[in-house]
């Protein structure tokens, strides 16, 4: 069983629509969580930090379960620009170490 | 602001050839440096991270090899490289209170 899994999809869903993505996660000690987007032949870039309260950045809300071990990602109101691989990343030593686990990502279409 | 560049952005080797990537960081200072490998419809994997100047660690043993001659300088080298060392390669630094900052990333194919 990997460290980190997500859906690989691809989700193709229309503008306007609402999507989300689960991510699980295997090591209960695990510390911090994120949410990176990775454009096509690009570097990813971080999206959002998942807090255990959940939080929330624009159309873009992030929540986290600790008993279950998964943290999800909600996009509402897609739009043609959040097409990207959405990629999961969880961190066991804090966020200043170097063993963070990704995911190998979750590809969204959004289509006109 | 703290930047990263990492070049060259593409390149092509022919196999056993020897192979050197570069990155820096600009606008801190003792970051965590960290180089990762991403192969095509993939996820990121670790190969090295260092916390400090000649601290290395290494995730993944295979033909590859890391050095941080400098606070702010990271490389990968290889002595030979195989065909299965194509792939995207990402330098990235991590600051104290959140995830990673990636550079723009080296894409190598081995022919």
């Amino acid at each position: 069983r990997k460290e980190v899994e997500q859906d690989p999809g691809p989700f193709n869903v229309p503008e306007g629509a609402t999507v989300a993505f689960n991510c699980t996660y295997s090591n209960s000690a695990s510390q911090s969580f994120f949410w990176y987007r990775q454009d096509c032949r690009k570097e990813p870039k971080l999206l959002m930090s998942v807090y255990s309260s959940g939080n929330e950045d624009g159309r873009f809300t992030a929540q986290l379960n600790r008993a279950s071990q998964y943290i999800s990602l909600l996009i509402r109101d897609s739009k043609l620009s959040d097409s990207a691989t959405y990629l999961c990343v969880v961190n066991t030593g804090g966020t200043n170490a170097g063993k963070s686990t990704f995911g190998d990502g979750t590809t969204l279409t959004v289509k006109p | 602001s703290q930047t990263i560049h990492q070049w060259p952005a593409t390149l092509v080797q022919p196999v056993g050839s020897p192979l050197s990537l570069e990155c820096t960081v600009e606008g801190t200072s003792n970051p965590n440096l960290y180089w990762y490998r991403q192969a095509a419809g993939r996820g990121l994997q670790l190969l090295f991270y260092s916390v400090g100047i000649g601290q290395i660690s290494s995730e993944v043993p295979q033909n590859l090899s890391a050095s941080r001659p400098q606070d702010r300088q990271f490389i990968l080298s290889s002595k030979k490289l195989l065909l299965s060392d194509s792939g995207f390669y990402l330098c990235a630094w991590s600051g104290p209170t959140y995830g990673y900052t990636f550079g723009s990333g080296t894409r190598l194919t081995v022919v």
